[in-house]
């Protein structure tokens, strides 16, 4: 078992639509859940970082935590052909940085 | 503020050969990050630095990988002899400390023939 899975994918969506990205994790221990966006060629963005339970929204983008079920989510609401990228669940545990293999996302306008 | 800064950002060499990277990571950043990322891959954490000391370098092929951040601020990472399956993008982050966000590089892409 890896130590961050996300959805394989692809994840295509119209243009308009809300985009669910899922990822767990195996480390009780984890302190720091982050997402990243990267565009084919380029290095990893920071979206959105999130460290205790519960939703937190900034702008289209809402990220959820879940410590009990370690599921951390991507929301993306009013999807972008621009939005089309891979997305990249990481997880910081003491003394340890993991990400997840990426779920790549089309967004068809 | 400027961000994170790497070089090369492309190199070709041959197996066996050896060949080297530079960071320079967000002044006042004190966690330094070295990750390899195959395609279609996400990025595997090589090592962490905190300051000048390592973190975690359990997943460093320590056979022909080595690194060092000197002084607590840039750092370098070498692989020596290159092997084929090397080929990658050698990506660099930091963070003000380990909880927090990473900035990366924009990364060296390694084509070892």
């Amino acid at each position: 078992q890896k130590e961050v899975e996300q959805n394989s994918g692809p994840l295509s969506v119209p243009e308009g639509a809300i985009a669910s990205l899922n990822c767990t994790y195996s480390d009780r221990g984890s302190q720091s859940f982050f997402w990243y966006r990267q565009y084919s060629g380029k290095s990893p963005e920071l979206i959105m970082s999130i460290y205790s339970n519960g939703d937190k929204e900034d702008g289209r983008f809402t990220a959820q935590l879940n410590k009990a079920s370690q599921y951390v989510s991507l929301l993306i609401r009013d999807s972008q052909p621009s939005d089309s990228a891979t997305y990249l669940c990481a997880v910081i545990s003491p003394g340890k940085s993991t990400f997840g293999d990426g779920t790549t996302l089309t967004v068809k306008p | 503020e400027a961000g994170v800064a790497q070089s090369p950002r492309y190199k070709i060499i041959e197996k066996r050969q050896s060949v080297a990277f530079w960071c320079n990571p967000i002044s006042g950043h004190a966690t330094l990050y070295w990750y390899q990322q195959i395609l279609g891959q996400g990025p595997k954490l090589l090592i962490q630095f905190q300051n000048n000391g390592v973190v975690d370098d359990s997943q460093l092929p320590k056979d022909r990988f080595s690194a060092e951040r000197l002084k607590g601020v840039d750092s370098t990472l070498k692989i020596q002899p290159a092997k084929l399956e090397d080929s990658a993008v050698y990506l660099c982050a930091s963070s003000f400390s380990v909880r927090d966000e990473q900035f990366f590089g924009p990364g060296t892409r390694l084509t070892v023939l």
